[in-house]
């Protein structure tokens, strides 16, 4: 069964504007991960939270987890056109030994 | 820094060929997984290693099997290939459980 998912499925903002993209999940977890996947190529770590953190920041960058609700937000603020890529949440289920489940990306396009 | 490394980087090959797909994962790294990812899909889970023993299995198919070696690089191992099995296959490692992942490039693998 799908872990993580996402949405919107696909995001389309003007560069400069913020971009919020929304991540839910079925079961208990470790940590939550977001990673972002430039078209063809491999994923790239953006930034974990732990399941006793609420929030965290990283650049321009901000990740909010709400384990009572079981989801997840990634915001990216003053978005550029290089941000343009799919994004993935993936969770590290309580559990799993070494297993990150990822969830379906969104597609974020940022018009310059 | 040294990355992750996969090859071959591309692969063709025809219904019922095996192939074999290695990764070489950054020095000191202790955990190495393998996922699978489909035009426009999620990366699947197929199985991990901790220290050169499996550690988690995922939807991995019973044609496909892999292993670590003492050198802790690792194998994918695809037999009796399927149309179905044309995919990215990603290879990724990290320091410690439950901690970031770090990519490799991919190995695109087409069969024909």
């Amino acid at each position: 069964s799908q872990q993580g998912e996402e949405d919107p499925q696909a995001l389309s903002i003007q560069e400069g504007e913020n971009a919020t993209m929304n991540c839910s999940y079925k079961t208990s977890i470790n940590n939550l991960q977001w990673y972002r996947q430039n078209s063809g190529r491999g994923l790239v770590h953006l930034i974990l939270i732990r399941s006793n953190e609420r929030e965290k920041h990283s650049g321009r960058l901000r990740v909010t987890l709400d384990t009572s609700k079981k989801s997840s937000s990634l915001l990216i603020t003053a978005s550029r056109a290089a941000d343009t890529a799919s994004y993935f949440c993936a969770t590290d289920i309580t559990g799993a030994n070494s297993k990150l489940t990822f969830g379906k990306g969104i597609t974020l396009s940022v018009r310059p | 820094a040294a990355g992750v490394i996969q090859s071959p980087r591309h692969l063709i090959k025809e219904k019922r060929e095996t192939a074999t797909l290695k990764c070489y994962p950054i020095p000191r790294h202790d955990t190495v997984y393998w996922y699978q990812q489909g035009p426009g899909q999620d990366p699947q889970f197929l199985i991990s290693f901790y220290e050169k023993m499996q550690s988690d299995k995922g939807s991995i198919p019973d044609r496909f099997s892999a292993q670590q070696f003492s050198d802790y690089h690792s194998e994918l191992n695809m037999s009796s290939l399927e149309l179905g099995d044309s995919a990215l296959y990603f290879c990724a490692s990290s320091l410690g459980r439950g901690r970031k992942l770090f990519f490799g490039s991919g190995t695109q693998l087409s069969v024909l």
